[in-house]
């Protein structure tokens, strides 16, 4: 069965510093990865997504993500962060064949100005 | 395209009625998604249909809830009777239906049963 483990319910990270949030998978077979954001009240918006190819993906508001196979990660960068990034991030999984999205418990992104 | 609509945004219920949750995804997409979302447990999968069939609905709490793809543009997701413990977000989400592509989801209904 495929699982997604976001293993920090938060993180704090001052505005114009890096942030990471972090995110393991465990899946047989290939994993499709992504990741998404929710702002309160709101829908998930999708952000970014590994299929194949090169590990390091762009995605939207500057975001990128870095796949990493033999430590079964996928964690979610941005170089700077703004307060306007604070909202809740999920990471998501997918396999071959499944179209059955499993997502993460969500990590909660606090940037103070 | 407006997305996937959902309705109602928000229902307040008494315990013991029945509530149906509404859904219109994308037009043109397959797979349709619904989720739950709680505090206790984050964000569930209910289940799931592509091309209108259910497909997987091992995350369906119980035999109170129920969810129907009568058709491409419409689905439900009924709970009879509805429990205290049923209050929470319900999403959404539909994608065009690889395991490749990313699912779409709808503002939410917030379901608050008391």
């Amino acid at each position: 069965a495929q699982s997604v483990a976001q293993p920090e319910d938060q993180v704090n990270v001052a505005e114009g510093n890096p942030l990471t949030v972090k995110c393991t998978y465990s899946v047989s077979g290939n994993p499709y990865l992504f990741w998404y954001v929710q702002y309160p009240n709101r829908g998930l918006q999708f952000l970014l997504k590994y299929i194949t190819g090169d590990n390091l993906v762009k995605g939207s508001y500057g975001f990128e993500a870095e796949f990493n196979k033999s430590q079964t990660s996928f964690h979610l960068k941005k170089p700077s962060a703004l307060v306007s990034d604070s909202a809740l991030y999920f990471c998501a999984v997918n396999s071959y064949n499944t179209d059955k999205l499993i997502f993460g418990t969500g990590t909660r992104l606090q940037v103070f100005p | 395209d407006a997305g996937v609509i959902q309705s109602p945004r928000h229902e307040v219920t008494e315990m013991g009625q029945e509530v149906t949750l509404r859904c219109k995804p994308i037009s043109g997409h397959n797979s349709l998604f619904w989720y739950r979302q709680t505090m206790m447990r984050g964000l569930e999968l209910l289940i799931y249909f592509n091309n209108n069939v259910p497909i997987d609905d091992s995350g369906m709490p119980e035999d109170r809830f129920s969810a129907k793809m009568p058709n491409a543009s419409f689905s439900t997701l009924k709970i009879q009777p509805s429990e205290p413990r049923d209050s929470a977000v319900y999403f959404c989400a539909s994608s065009p239906g690889t395991d490749t592509t990313e699912a779409f989801f709808g503002q939410g209904t917030r379901l608050t049963v008391v």
